[in-house]
């Protein structure tokens, strides 16, 4: 296992359209991590899972994004009716629950709604 | 609200010079601060993670400094190279936000090593 995988690594759409990402973070990993990036910003949390329980979750998930990880393992971010503002690139994170909790970062999905 | 903020946005060094990148954070309760490089178009790489109770952390050619009563750290380059080109990000752990797992992001320094 070589680090933290996103599939897809580029999505464009049209506005309106229904996108999903995966994200399978590293095996032991149990804490699972969504951010999303927009030009010239650091990365913004979105929504955090130990495990398959979703923990917390951003004022920036708009009822339009939901987030699932329902055997513990990989996870999906699911935006629906998707808006040109919600451009950017998504980033998933993992972490083991002992230790520093130093996050690793998978490459990310760029997004582009047209 | 915490906020993190980083100064300077952009910065360009010859190459062998030593430098140092500024983070600032707007409250002292805090887990841990970790600083990420970015390259273009990329994930996230960590390079140092340093806990509330620490002071500095050292690696490489890299060190970073931690002062939480005045709500800084500083990460220092030494001998830059052209390999180091990238943006840097300073992130933060705050113990107000509900969660030890959330890390707040600055905006980043973009770091420019010419030949």
């Amino acid at each position: 296992d070589t680090g933290v995988s996103q599939n897809p690594r580029h999505k464009i759409t049209k506005r309106g359209q229904n996108v999903t990402f995966r994200c399978d973070p590293i095996s032991e990993h149990n804490r699972l991590y969504w951010y999303r990036q927009t030009l010239g910003q650091g990365p913004e949390f979105l929504t955090y899972f130990q495990n398959e329980a979703q923990l917390e979750k951003s004022r920036l998930l708009s009822d339009r994004f939901s987030a699932e990880r329902p055997k513990g393992s990989f996870s999906t971010l699911e935006i629906q009716r998707t808006e040109q503002g919600d451009s950017a690139m998504y980033l998933c994170a993992s972490s083991p629950t002992l230790g520093p909790d130093t996050q690793y970062f998978g490459p990310g999905t760029r997004l582009t709604v047209l | 609200k915490q906020e993190v903020t980083q100064i300077p946005a952009a910065l360009s060094v010859p190459e062998g010079e030593n430098l140092v990148l500024n983070c600032s954070f707007t409250d002292s309760a805090i887990y841990n601060l970790q600083w990420f490089r970015q390259d273009p178009g990329k994930g996230l790489t960590s390079l140092l993670l340093i806990q509330s109770s620490q002071r500095e952390q050292t690696s490489g050619r890299l060190n970073a400094s931690l002062d939480k009563s005045s709500g800084r750290s500083t990460l220092y380059i030494a001998a830059s190279q052209p390999g180091d080109s990238a943006t840097y990000l300073c992130a933060v752990s705050f113990i107000n936000t509900g969660t030890a797992s959330k890390l707040t992001f600055g905006t980043g320094t973009r770091l420019q090593v010419t030949l």
